[in-house]
C-alpha cells in the first residue's frame, strides 16, 4: 500500500508565474484534501474533494487558486500569477470512504514546497 | 477566536516522563478529533483519533476528550527523545465539511 505522493517536491518560481502541483492519493481513498502550511503554523484548509466532486473550498482561497480532480483519482492544484505570500508548503491528504469516524482519518503526502521569488 | 487553540510551547519533559498536550476547540456540533505528529521539515503523521467522550489508549499514547469542556488532550507515557516533534490537534466538523488544525505544540524530550 503506497502512501500519498506529491509532485514536485520543491518548486521555485518568479512572481507572476503560474504553477501546478499534483497529488496522487492512496489508491482506495476517495476523499482528497489540499492544505497550505507556513512556518510555525498548522495546516490551513484549502479545498476538499469526494471522488471528483469539489465539496468545499476555503473562502481564504482567492480566485488565483484552482483545484481539480477530474476522474476521482489524482488531483492538481494550480496557482495563477503567484505572489511572494504564496510561498509555503502545500500538503495533500487523502482518506477512505467508510464509517463516520474513520472516513476523516487523513494521511498526508510529503508536500510541495513553493518558493516565490 | 481561532477554531482550535494549542499552546505553542515548547514543552520540555525528561525522558521517561509523561508529556501532556492540550487543545481547545469551538463547539459547532458533530466533530471528530485527531492528533498528528510533525517532525521538522516533514509532513504531519496521524497518531490518534477520538470521537467519543472519555479516554482512548494506543500503546504509549492516550487521547482524552471532554466535550462539555471543549478540550481534547494527548498523553505520551514513557516519553522518548524520538517523541520530540510538534503535535498538531485537528478538529473535523464533518457535517459542515470544515477542517481545522491548531498551530501545534512543540515537545522536547530531554535525554
Amino acid at each position: 500500500d503506497t502512501g500519498v505522493s506529491q509532485d514536485p517536491r520543491h518548486k521555485i518560481t518568479k512572481r507572476g508565474q503560474n504553477v501546478t502541483f499534483r497529488c496522487d492519493p492512496i489508491s482506495e481513498h476517495n476523499r482528497l484534501y489540499w492544505y497550505r502550511q507556513t512556518l510555525g503554523q498548522g495546516p490551513e484548509f484549502l479545498t476538499y474533494f469526494q471522488n471528483e466532486a469539489q465539496l468545499e473550498k476555503s473562502r481564504l482561497l482567492s480566485d488565483r487558486f484552482s483545484a481539480e480532480r477530474p476522474k476521482g483519482s489524482f488531483s492538481t492544484l494550480e496557482i495563477q500569477r503567484t505572489e511572494q505570500g504564496d510561498s509555503a508548503m502545500y500538503l495533500c491528504a487523502s482518506s477512505a470512504l467508510g464509517g463516520r469516524e474513520a472516513a476523516y482519518e487523513q494521511y498526508f503526502g510529503p508536500g510541495t514546497r513553493l518558493t516565490v521569488t | 477566536q481561532k477554531e482550535v487553540e494549542q499552546n505553542s510551547g515548547p514543552l520540555s519533559v525528561p525522558e521517561g516522563a509523561i508529556a501532556s498536550l492540550n487543545c481547545t476547540y469551538s463547539d459547532r456540533g458533530s466533530q471528530s478529533f485527531f492528533w498528528y505528529r510533525q517532525y521538522s521539515g516533514k509532513s504531519p503523521e496521524l497518531i490518534m483519533s477520538i470521537y467519543s467522550n472519555g479516554d482512548k489508549e494506543d500503546g504509549r499514547f492516550t487521547a482524552q476528550l471532554n466535550k462539555a469542556s471543549q478540550y481534547v488532550s494527548l498523553l505520551i507515557r514513557d516519553s522518548q527523545p524520538s517523541d520530540s516533534a510538534t503535535y498538531l490537534c485537528a478538529v473535523i466538523y464533518y457535517n459542515f465539511n470544515k477542517f481545522y488544525f491548531g498551530s501545534g505544540t512543540k515537545l522536547n524530550v530531554k535525554p
